[in-house]
């Protein structure tokens, strides 16, 4: 069975200032997808930014990028330029066969 | 194109009722999952549809939970003879399905259920 842990429940940083969220997991799968969600109050889940475990490029979205160790199975994300927006829960997920696993959160503030 | 959409928003109901919440996927989607959520967790995975056929369901589903797709299309959770920890966010996501030699898929997600269990 696949995990996934995220070690940090909270976390803060300024605005315009750099944060850079943790996330590790098991897993005995060689081809695999690597997500990260945003959860506002609103609790909609929102897609940030998903990496493919063949690519070793580290995948971007605008502000948004992750640091991708396949052998090392971390996979973290970085937010440059944060914005009061961002203020969220982050979740970190893991995709083998067919199903979502999901890490237990990161709830990032955004102080002004 | 109005997303995946989840009925109720909320729910409140008093412990040894049966609920059911339903859940619209987008249009063109063959898969359609059930998550449940608790305050300050990660959702988890509770089961999972093909079109109408369920494939697998997580050991968390208990035998008072039921969850159908019948043509298909939408989907019902049904939870009978609720208990207070029940109470929780139901999440519903849809995605494409199989699209080449690996699953490559984007979840949408709906907005949720909050169920309340007195």
């Amino acid at each position: 069975a696949q995990t996934v842990t995220q070690s940090q429940p909270e976390m803060s940083v300024q605005e315009a200032e750099t944060v850079t969220l943790s996330c590790t997991y098991d897993t005995s799968e060689n081809n695999y997808y690597l997500f990260w969600y945003k959860q506002p109050p609103s609790r909609q889940m929102i897609l940030v930014i998903r990496q493919e475990a063949y690519k070793q490029q580290n995948a971007t979205e605008n502000r948004f990028s992750v640091n991708f160790q396949k052998a090392a199975k971390s996979f973290s994300l970085k937010i440059s330029d944060s914005q009061l927006g961002d203020t969220a829960m982050y979740f970190c997920a893991f995709r083998g066969n067919e199903k979502l696993t999901f890490g237990t959160g990161t709830r990032l503030t955004i102080i002004p | 194109d109005t997303g995946v959409s989840q009925d109720p928003r909320h729910k409140i109901t008093k412990r040894g009722q049966n609920v059911t919440f339903r859940c619209d996927p987008i249009s063109e989607h063959n898969r359609l999952y059930w998550y449940r959520q608790t305050l300050g967790q990660g959702p988890e995975f509770l089961t999972y549809f093909q079109n109408e056929a369920q494939l697998e369901k997580s050991r968390l589903l208990s035998d008072r939970f039921s969850a159908e797709r019948p043509k298909g299309s939408f989907s019902t959770l049904e939870i009978q003879r609720t208990e207070q920890g029940d109470s929780a966010m139901y999440l519903c996501a849809s995605s494409l399905g199989w699209t080449g030699t690996l699953t490559n898929e984007k979840l949408f997600f709906g907005s949720g259920t909050q169920l309340s269990v007195l």
